[in-house]
């Protein structure tokens, strides 16, 4: 599974876009980039999935550039419930087999 | 989450007791994985498995058993526990072989104290 490395935390405040950029040098041609938030005391979330240039949902966008060597979740307007840790994975499309395996995250906070 | 249920949610026990922590899906997901959450680890994987009856070790699997002898159960135990196994654990199942974009689905965690 390729490594990650994303900030071990960040400050917003409510209103704010917040973007997480994530680099993962090694990413194979197979590997998709996936996010989770993970809220205090829950386990993790899904939030998004990509695999090249643009995803967006109703929660986030996914930023993806060519070279695919990192990716940046992007957070439009964030309140005081989007304090949250977030799980950047990279890893072949859920094969079941190879569980995903979480680094220590991002610790957003976000101040009013 | 809905579809996911962990049991019990807290428990403490003494050093060198069993103990089995169970995960409930009612989804009819094939994969169910046990993780672990320590303070500066993030999510480590204990175990996994991909069928009844098919488990596989991740990568703190030492001192852990599973078994699944059901599609929607998946249990997991602690030997004999130890102080360095309070933790607290998650369940999570997928389901691949549907497709889409879904991710990993988690429970809500067992928070496992060992004294």
């Amino acid at each position: 599974l390729a490594k990650t490395t994303q900030p071990i935390s960040m400050d917003s405040y409510e209103g704010q876009e917040v973007n997480i950029t994530c680099s993962h040098n090694n990413i194979a041609t197979n590997d998709y980039i996936t996010w989770y938030q993970q809220f205090p005391s829950q386990g993790p979330r899904f939030i998004i999935q990509g695999y090249k240039t643009k995803v967006t949902n109703e929660v986030a966008s996914l930023f993806i550039p060519a070279d695919r060597k990192s990716s940046t979740l992007s957070l439009p307007r964030v309140s005081l419930s989007d304090t949250a840790v977030y799980y950047c994975l990279v890893g072949e499309e859920d094969t079941g087999r190879r569980a995903l395996t979480f680094g220590s995250g991002t610790r957003l906070q976000v101040q009013p | 989450d809905a579809g996911i249920t962990q049991s019990p949610r807290h428990k403490v026990t003494e050093t060198g007791t069993p103990v089995t922590l169970r995960c409930h899906q009612t989804e009819n997901h094939r994969y169910m994985y046990w993780y672990r959450q320590d303070p500066g680890h993030g999510l480590r994987l204990i175990h996994y498995s991909y069928g009844v009856k098919d488990t596989d070790k991740g990568e703190v699997s030492d001192g852990y058993s599973v078994s699944r002898s059901k599609t929607e159960d998946f249990l997991l135990t602690l030997e004999s526990a130890t102080s360095s196994q309070t933790s607290v654990y998650f369940c999570a199942i997928s389901a691949p072989e549907k497709g889409g974009n879904y991710g990993y689905t988690f429970g809500s965690g067992t928070r496992l104290t060992v004294v």
